[in-house]
């Protein structure tokens, strides 16, 4: 267990429609880090935020954008889902904003339909 | 885009033999980490080589690390069925975002 939690477990949307996906970093870890995995391929960095601000950004649309709270807790939201939005996304969180050990919830995994 | 490349890209062994996994990478990096995730869950960190190491141990693990070649082994010795997952190496570079860039992992099946 690495102490990162993510809601919900599984989502299922259609095309169009917007998500949250929301996760719970461990307590005293400042940064958090989204990534995106499609079936198959290894995960794919989309942003990072570190005391609440960006702190990086992948390649990914704007329609992919973020929120972190003071409470360790985090929102991915992507606006107009598309089909190929249908993957597992993962929260990572470490204590911060270098990039050491990151420790992964469970995911997430949005269908898109 | 991938920054690494895992080879083999799926690896059947018995119990109780040795696992070894090659990883290459195409940039200058910080540090270079392995991962295994277990049915498309979420991803355990195994270990950490930084580009100054050239070798590290963690119980049944051993990771090389050759930053002239730009590539990385792991190895997974006395292997159990437990070990059966996929694993990513994923390297930490100097460029852009403090971000974590995976490869597309190598799937371990250990047979009993």
């Amino acid at each position: 267990e690495t102490g990162v939690t993510q809601s919900p477990t599984h989502l299922i949307k259609t095309r169009g429609q917007q998500v949250t996906l929301r996760c719970s970093s461990q307590s005293g870890h400042n940064t958090v880090s989204w990534y995106q995995q499609a079936l198959g391929q290894g995960p794919q960095f989309i942003f990072q935020y570190y005391r609440e601000e960006e702190n990086g950004r992948g390649n990914f649309p704007p329609r992919f954008s973020g929120l972190q709270f003071p409470n360790y807790s985090s929102e991915l939201n992507v606006n107009a889902l598309e089909l190929d939005d249908s993957a597992l996304y993962l929260c990572a969180s470490s204590p911060g904003s270098s990039v050491d050990t990151q420790y992964f919830g469970p995911g997430t995994r949005l269908t898109v339909l | 885009s991938q920054q690494g490349e895992e080879d083999p890209q799926a690896l059947s062994i018995q119990e109780g033999e040795n696992a070894t996994m090659n990883c290459s990478y195409k940039t200058s990096i910080n540090n270079l980490q392995w991962y295994r995730q277990n049915s498309g869950r979420g991803l355990v960190h195994l270990i950490l080589i930084r580009s100054n190491e050239r070798e590290k141990h963690s119980g049944r693990l051993r990771v090389t690390l050759d930053t002239s070649k730009k590539s990385s082994s792991l190895l997974i010795t006395a292997s159990r069925a437990a070990d059966t997952a996929s694993y990513f190496c994923a390297t930490d570079t100097f460029q852009g975002a403090q971000k974590l860039v995976f490869g597309q992992g190598t799937r371990l099946t250990i047979n009993p």
